[in-house]
């Protein structure tokens, strides 16, 4: 079993649509949960972070972990054709020397 | 501000060849990492260093090897190439090993590797 889950998609959506991204996890040690987004043929970049449990919102973009399920969520408001990108989750143990990544998760924003 | 550089971009190597990739950071970050990338596998981490000198093991370490002598350079030598080492390889650094601390990991733009 992978540490980390993560629908691989393709997520297809019209622009304006709310975007649901999800991961799912086995490491109940984990503390750090990250979401990054990686354009094609690019590395990839950190999009927002949490620690532990709860919901961050940085504009259009919320973050939500729920630590008792394994679970991370990332939501999309009034997506846009640039947020078309792969999105990667992932997370590390406090003191830890390595991320966790999921497989990513590839959107397209449909004009 | 340059931030990870990666050279080459792509290469195509022949079993059993050796070759260096090539890592370079100008943000003074401590923290380098190395990470191959395959469809459906995510990214998994190939070797670390916290520090210049310093380096140890990740995930999937076998047939790589590396070498910190700068704080800037990171490179990551291929001893005998497989074609299971056919995939996207990506450097990182960051501020710190936790990846989530003034901005988390920069990563370059990636080398692709393709062994025949």
């Amino acid at each position: 079993q992978k540490e980390v889950e993560q629908d691989p998609g393709p997520l297809s959506v019209p622009e304006g649509a709310i975007v649901s991204l999800n991961c799912t996890y086995s490491n109940s040690a984990f503390q750090y949960f990250m979401w990054y987004r990686q354009y094609s043929r690019k590395g990839p970049e950190l999009l927002m972070y949490t620690y532990s449990s709860g919901n961050k919102e940085d504009g259009r973009f919320t973050a939500q972990v729920d630590k008792s399920s394994k679970y991370i969520s990332l939501f999309i408001r009034d997506s846009q054709p640039s947020d078309s990108a792969t999105y990667l989750c992932a997370m590390e143990e406090t003191g830890a020397n390595n991320l966790f990544f999921g497989t990513g998760t590839r959107l397209t924003v449909i004009p | 501000n340059a931030g990870v550089t990666q050279t080459p971009k792509f290469q195509v190597l022949k079993t059993g060849q050796s070759m260096t990739l090539q890592c370079a950071q100008d943000m003074n970050h401590e923290y380098m990492s190395w990470y191959r990338q395959d469809p459906g596998m995510g990214l998994r981490l190939i070797h670390y260093s916290v520090g210049a000198g310093i380096t140890d093991q990740g995930e999937v370490p076998n047939g790589y090897n590396v070498s910190r002598s700068t704080t800037e350079d990171f490179p990551l030598r291929l001893l005998s190439a497989a074609p299971s080492q056919t995939s996207v390889y990506f450097c990182a650094s960051s501020y710190s090993r936790t990846g989530t601390i003034n901005g988390g990991y920069t990563f370059g733009s990636g080398t692709r590797l393709t062994v025949v």
